[in-house]
């Protein structure tokens, strides 16, 4: 079974251009979830996707926004960048059928490793 | 709000070391507890997970137990290895279902 797949890699953008990251989750999870990981912040969640619909949002500006499609298949995006945008952004998916089942397990990708100059 | 707190390292071990991370937790309710673990390159894998007070977690040699009366989940090893280098993050689930991370702990093993 084919893992969580985060395309691109590596992005180097500069400062007040958008970007757009992909995410496809492991067949069959129907929920996505992002976090920003930098060195001085640790983990951070961004939102949650199931069945297309944002179930869950974590404290980050409205530059930062996503979405999910009908095969699961997530993007994330974020708008007019600043240089404290520069992180490691990891996508995980999960089965989760009943919102927020206390033991599910997250499958996460490799990450994008986004760089704002 | 709910939060995580762990060590801070880097932990430098030499090998067949006992490895102790701390990790405690401030949280209402009773949420669920999880290690992951991140190698280089990689994304986070779930090493282990407790979902209610005095459940031990175990995977691959780890050990974790759920403290409530400590709010801990100290993360655990015998005797590690070069190939346990890594960052270890602990986790809760907090009552809106969201994961809380800690800042994470890397650690290095020397042979």
């Amino acid at each position: 079974k084919a893992g969580v797949t985060q395309t691109p890699r590596y992005l180097i953008k500069t400062r007040g251009q958008q970007v757009t990251l992909s995410c496809s989750p492991i067949s069959g999870h129907r929920s996505v979830s992002w976090y920003q990981q930098t060195p001085g912040q640790g983990l951070q969640f961004l939102f949650e996707y199931f069945s297309e619909t944002q179930r869950n949002k974590g404290n980050f500006p409205g530059r930062f926004s996503g979405r999910q499609f009908s095969n699961s298949r997530s993007e994330m995006n974020v708008s007019t960048l600043e240089l404290g945008d520069s992180a490691l952004y990891l996508c995980a998916s999960s089965l989760a059928s009943p919102p927020g089942l206390a033991n599910e397990k997250l499958f996460f990708g490799s990450g994008t490793q986004l760089s704002v100059l | 709000g709910d939060s995580v707190t762990q060590m801070e390292g880097p932990v430098t071990l030499s090998e067949e070391a006992f490895l102790t991370i701390n990790c405690t937790y401030t949280a209402t309710g009773y949420p669920s507890l999880f290690w992951y673990v991140q190698y280089p390159g990689e994304g986070l894998q779930l090493l282990l997970k407790a979902t209610k007070a005095d459940d031990k977690g175990s995977n691959k040699g780890f050990e974790a137990t759920y403290r409530k009366e400590t709010t801990s989940f100290h993360l655990e090893k015998g005797s590690v290895q070069v190939s346990d280098s890594a960052v270890y993050f602990c986790a809760l689930k907090d009552s809106n279902y969201q994961l809380i991370w800690g800042a994470g702990t890397k650690l290095i093993i020397k042979p």
